[in-house]
């Protein structure tokens, strides 16, 4: 079956240590590979998105980057975390018509 | 103003009540997804729609392509409906999946 692992839950960290979340997919090949974030009251936005391994397309300037090592392994990264970057961040994917989202990861950032 | 526009913002219904939510968009689409999220955050894709309608269980969806306009109905609410409810679009000139989401209905069905 088709899934899509996203960790952690949750996470507390201070303004300026550095972060890494981690989303893994099972059950399916090259897929397409999503970062969201969802602030408070706001709708998803979305962060990166990659077509391929190493290919990474930003859609908004921020403190943060994405990786593809690996086909079904999607990294969101900081080396700051500043107070702004708190909120929801969900990992997803997508093949044809098929989208699964992960359960996403709650950063708080103090 | 947001390309993709909800209503209503919440809804609050009796156990057994029709429900409609609203979604209307203002850009050329390739696709328009319906999606349900969950208090705790995970999110579950419902329907893709590029035209006409889709049932599922009691869950349906429909879209006008030409009014920029689609609707999700549930009948027979029950409580375990309760959840955000999420419209968003793929735009017709980016790639498929690079979906511009609504701000979510939050339905609550009473018992």
């Amino acid at each position: 079956s088709q899934t899509i692992h996203q960790w952690p839950a949750t996470l507390v960290q201070p303004v300026g240590s550095p972060l890494s979340l981690e989303c893994t997919v099972e059950g399916t090949s090259n897929p397409n590979l999503y970062w969201y974030r969802q602030a408070a009251g706001r709708g998803l936005q979305l962060l990166f998105y990659s077509v391929g391994i190493g290919q990474i397309s930003s859609e908004v300037p921020q403190n943060l980057s994405a990786s593809r090592p690996q086909d079904r392994q999607f990294i969101l990264s900081s080396k700051k975390l500043l107070l702004s970057d708190s909120g929801f961040y969900l990992c997803a994917w997508s093949r044809g018509e098929k989208l699964f989202f992960g359960s996403g990861t709650q950063l708080s950032v103090l | 103003k947001n390309e993709v526009e909800q209503s209503p913002q919440n809804l609050t219904a009796q156990e057994g009540e029709f429900i409609t939510i609203n979604c209307s968009y203002s850009v050329g689409i390739s696709a328009l997804h319906w999606l349900q999220q969950h208090p705790g955050g995970g999110i579950v894709s419902l329907f893709m729609l590029s035209s006409g309608k889709k049932k599922h269980g009691r869950l349906i969806a429909t879209i006008n392509i030409q009014e920029k306009h689609s609707s999700l109905h549930i009948t027979a609410s029950h409580p375990r409906d309760s959840a955000v409810y999420i419209c968003a679009v793929s735009l017709a000139e980016g790639s498929n999946y690079k979906l511009t989401f609504g701000k979510g209905t939050l339905l609550t069905v009473n018992p």
